[in-house]
């Protein structure tokens, strides 16, 4: 299994509509949980930071399920702009070290 | 700008050149990180240092060899590579359980 899996997608997703998808981990034990957005050809750039009660930016919406061991973003009234690759971020602060693990990715690509 | 900043932002190298690519943080973390991204491929973790140390070693083959001299500054020295190396290479910088940052990358072509 692997560590932080994604449905690569594409979620085709009209303009104005919500999208939502999920992100599932494998490690109980991780401590910090992220949502970042990469463009084409571009570095990764922090979405947001999804905290145990949940957290809403604008049109974003981050929910955590530690039972479930799965984070989720929603994105509401989507916008043209918010067609990008969607990375679960998980991350672990072991003995040693700090440790993020990247899911593949959802893609998602907003139409007219 | 994320105050992650990496050096050269492309290279094209022949598979019997010896190079390096630089990455800089003055963002004072204490945790920094090297990420290789393929075409339509995931990011996948390569080394991590903590605290000037190497904690993670991700099954990198030893033409890669990665330097971090200080906490503000990691290398990441590449010598007799092969075409399939081709990527973009990602540095990132991070404290804690924080968010990370990443530069701009470096995109390697491998001739």
């Amino acid at each position: 299994r692997k560590e932080v899996e994604q449905d690569p997608g594409p979620f085709n997703v009209p303009e104005g509509a919500t999208v939502a998808f999920n992100c599932t981990y494998s490690n109980s034990a991780s401590q910090s949980f992220f949502w970042y957005r990469q463009d084409c050809r571009k570095e990764p750039k922090l979405l947001m930071s999804v905290y145990s009660s949940g957290n809403e930016d604008g049109r974003f919406t981050a929910q955590l399920n530690r039972a479930s061991q799965y984070i989720s973003l929603l994105i509401r009234d989507s916008k043209l702009s918010d067609s990008a690759t969607y990375l679960c971020v998980v991350g672990d602060v072991q003995a040693a070290g700090n440790k993020l693990t990247f899911g593949g990715g959802t893609r998602v690509l907003v139409k007219p | 700008e994320t105050g992650v900043t990496q050096t050269p932002r492309h290279l094209v190298m022949g598979m019997t050149n010896k190079k390096s690519l630089k990455c800089e943080q003055h963002l004072g973390h204490n945790a920094m990180y090297w990420y290789k991204q393929s075409a339509k491929k995931p990011l996948e973790l390569m080394f991590v240092y903590s605290l000037e140390e190497r904690v993670e070693n991700n099954s990198v083959p030893s033409r890669f060899s990665p330097e971090c001299p200080n906490s503000s500054h990691l290398f990441l020295h590449l010598h007799t590579l092969q075409p399939e190396d081709s990527a973009l290479y990602l540095c990132a910088s991070r404290s804690w359980d924080t968010e990370a940052f990443f530069g701009q990358g470096t995109r390697l072509t491998v001739v």
